[in-house]
């Protein structure tokens, strides 16, 4: 079947690292890939997205990349600091707009060392 | 503004119960998502609502599950004759894009059946 995962359960860095979480992916026909952050007691939280013709999308201390020949995606966190410890999903999205829904990973829970 | 509410944040049922859960997203957001976590499955998508209309019902898990979403904001999602498997937080999420790829997401509903 067709999924999304992720390598790694628990990622734990020093706070003013970079961190790097990983995804790799089987479903080649997404539209969109896209990472939500999750802290305790809420509901998941987008963080960005990268269309499926890109290769790399910058936001604000984060940068999503994308490699389409091993299916692999990753999100990357420049100087990490305690407000960003949670779980992260990596998700995809088909190109049937909004019935298509998201496909989540399992999560990788960071944990930012003081 | 106000963002996607949920209530009951907590519920706690008797196996064989129906129990009803609902959702109201963010006011004009045409879009309105169902999904369910648990440890053993993840997030997974339910169902989704463009205006009052659901196109696919086929991600409900059983045909114990039903949703409906009136005047176009207001959603509920219905379980009938609880069983123990159905134990999971129900997360429902708006969007006002029709690509649905940024999704906010309510606190959600625990469930939980004894």
């Amino acid at each position: 079947g067709e999924s999304v995962g992720l390598h790694l359960p628990t990622l734990s860095v020093q706070e003013g690292d970079n961190s790097i979480i990983n995804c790799a992916y089987s479903n080649s026909a997404s539209d969109y890939f896209i990472w939500y952050k999750q802290e305790s007691g809420k509901g998941p939280q987008f963080i960005i997205d990268i269309r499926s013709n890109m290769d790399k999308r910058q936001g604000q201390r984060v940068t999503v990349l994308l490699n389409k020949t091993v299916k692999h995606l990753s999100l990357q966190i420049a100087a990490t600091q305690p407000g960003d410890s949670a779980v992260y999903f990596c998700a995809e999205k088909g190109s049937g707009g909004g019935a298509d829904g998201l496909t989540f990973g399992k999560g990788t829970h960071l944990i930012i060392q003081p | 503004g106000a963002g996607v509410s949920q209530s009951p944040s907590n519920k706690v049922t008797e196996k064989g119960k129906d129990v009803e859960l609902r959702c109201d997203p963010i006011s004009g957001h045409t879009a309105l998502y169902w999904y369910r976590q648990s440890l053993g499955q993840g997030l997974e998508f339910l169902i989704y609502f463009q205006g009052n209309s659901a196109p696919d019902k086929s991600g409900l898990p059983s045909d114990r599950f039903s949703a409906e979403r009136t005047g176009g904001s207001v959603s509920t999602l219905t379980i009938q004759r609880t069983q123990q498997e159905d134990s999971a937080v129900y997360l429902c999420a708006s969007s006002s894009g029709l690509a649905g790829v940024e999704q906010y997401f309510g606190p959600g509903t625990r469930l939980t059946v004894t």
